[in-house]
């Protein structure tokens, strides 16, 4: 299957600093990306639909201003959390559309984030 | 709330043990996927099925899409310790997919 990272895998910063998470898909354009995000014992949760191109479409609740979203290329998102605190610690995930093969979402390994 | 109602939430069984993971939902979906995800890891599709009533095999695992493309089974023969893991069923609509809570499965050798 398709390949897609995240970099970093892991973060700690303080609170009130920015982190950048980048989700990269490697063998593969993708003009549609998602990001989401798990707390432990959870599922996933969607945030938001990155779109190369335009502007990043956010579900019902997820602050845009806060988790700001750049889809600059096709093979490249990042997920940016502004002004961090502690209760944004979480595990962030992004897929990435390959259209070119069924419409499948392959997923990164994951970002853990954790806010001091 | 949860559009898709994952049972049970946990299960532990020995090896060699069948085991079945149901996933129900009262919204139709354009296909439905199944993942399993390891700790600290990214979700891995297993299959993707399509059509009402589609049966897919893949190994000792067995899918199931329900008629009304609304319910999904995963059927897991002579359970292994490498089976185990958060399996995940996610429902599809316009290329979003919408997540169950997820069952732990723990196969104990």
């Amino acid at each position: 299957g398709a390949v897609v990272s995240q970099h970093p895998s892991w973060v700690i910063c303080k609170s009130g600093t920015s982190v950048k998470i980048e989700c990269r898909s490697l063998d593969f354009q993708a003009t549609t990306m998602f990001w989401y995000r798990q707390f432990p014992k959870q599922s996933l949760m969607l945030m938001a639909t990155s779109n190369e191109g335009s502007k990043a479409t956010y579900e019902q609740g997820v602050e845009k201003d806060k988790f700001l979203i750049n889809h600059a290329s096709l093979t490249l998102s990042t997920l940016t959390v502004t002004s961090a605190h502690p209760e944004d610690s979480s595990f962030y995930i992004c897929s990435a559309l390959d259209f070119s093969s069924t419409d499948t979402q392959y997923f990164g390994p994951g970002t853990r984030l954790t806010v001091l | 709330t949860q559009l898709l109602e994952q049972s049970p939430q946990f299960l532990s069984i020995q090896e060699g043990e069948n085991l079945t993971v149901y996933c129900n939902s009262s919204s139709v979906f354009s296909s439905l996927q199944w993942y399993r995800q390891e700790p600290g890891e990214g979700p891995v599709l297993l299959v993707t099925v399509v059509t009402g009533g589609e049966v897919k095999k893949l190994k000792r695992l067995t899918f199931q899409f329900g008629d009304a493309r609304k319910d999904s089974s995963l059927h897991i023969t002579a359970a292994q310790p490498g089976d185990t893991g958060l399996y995940l069923c996610a429902g599809a609509n316009d290329y979003k997919l919408s997540f169950g809570a997820g069952t732990t499965v723990t196969v104990r050798a």
